[in-house]
């Protein structure tokens, strides 16, 4: 079975930094295309960044130069590095992938982790 | 970046009835179109993509038709657990966009 589990998110004050992880487990981070969706507080969501397959990485121009999407072949991980936090970054962060649609739907997600940008 | 704006922002539809949302986009995304079901403190679940073709395991009361700039999802007799909160989502182009999501509650 095909499963993300997310952890990292947290309480980080305006401007700080903060590593969320989303770990894999019955495919392989590496040979596939993965994804982090946001959604702030009762709203609607937010793609924010993807790495492909051949590692090339896009991203949302709300978060470009501010966060790095990467993965971590032996740990079947894929990290969100963020930094230069503000407010408007609060969210739960989802990671998402898809397993037997096509790409670029998301057919297989995490249970979220949220974080929090406040003073 | 491509916008999408669906319609009507809250459904309200007795089980068992029919309910039909709608998707518009700011330009041609073809038919790379998808949706997802998202309810309370849980994660979106894929239900469409391709504009008309079912996710796995999705029941066949979903549907999805449209292609260019204007799509809808039926689900054509609404049970319990249909009730939840639908988005959009185009893959034409990035960045990969959103609805602002349709609220299906029961009347």
């Amino acid at each position: 079975e095909v499963q993300l589990v997310e952890s990292g998110g947290g309480l980080v004050q305006p401007g700080g930094s903060l590593r969320i992880s989303c770990a894999a487990s019955g495919f392989t981070v590496y040979n596939n295309y993965m994804s982090w969706v946001r959604q702030a507080p009762g709203k609607g969501l937010e793609w924010v960044s993807i790495i492909y397959s051949g590692g090339d990485t896009s991203y949302a121009d709300s978060v470009k130069g501010r966060f790095t999407i990467s993965r971590h072949k032996s740990e079947n991980t894929m990290y969100l590095q963020m930094n230069s936090l503000r407010p408007e970054d609060t969210a739960v962060y989802y990671c998402a992938t898809r397993v037997t649609s096509v790409w670029p739907t998301l057919d297989c997600w995490g249970q979220g982790t949220l974080v929090t940008v406040s003073s | 970046e491509i916008v999408l704006t669906q319609s009507p922002a809250t459904l309200s539809v007795s089980p068992g009835e029919r309910a039909t949302l709608s998707c518009g986009a700011s330009q041609s995304v073809s038919s790379n179109l998808a949706w997802y079901q998202q309810k309370p403190g849980q994660a979106p679940r894929l239900l469409i993509y391709g504009a008309s073709t079912r996710g796995t395991g999705i029941p066949a009361r979903f549907s999805g038709s449209g292609s260019g700039t204007e799509f809808t999802l039926t689900i054509s007799s609404l049970q319990s657990e249909d009730f939840a909160v639908y988005y959009c989502q185009q893959y034409n182009n990035w960045p990969y966009t959103f609805g602002q999501g349709t609220k299906l509650e029961i009347k």
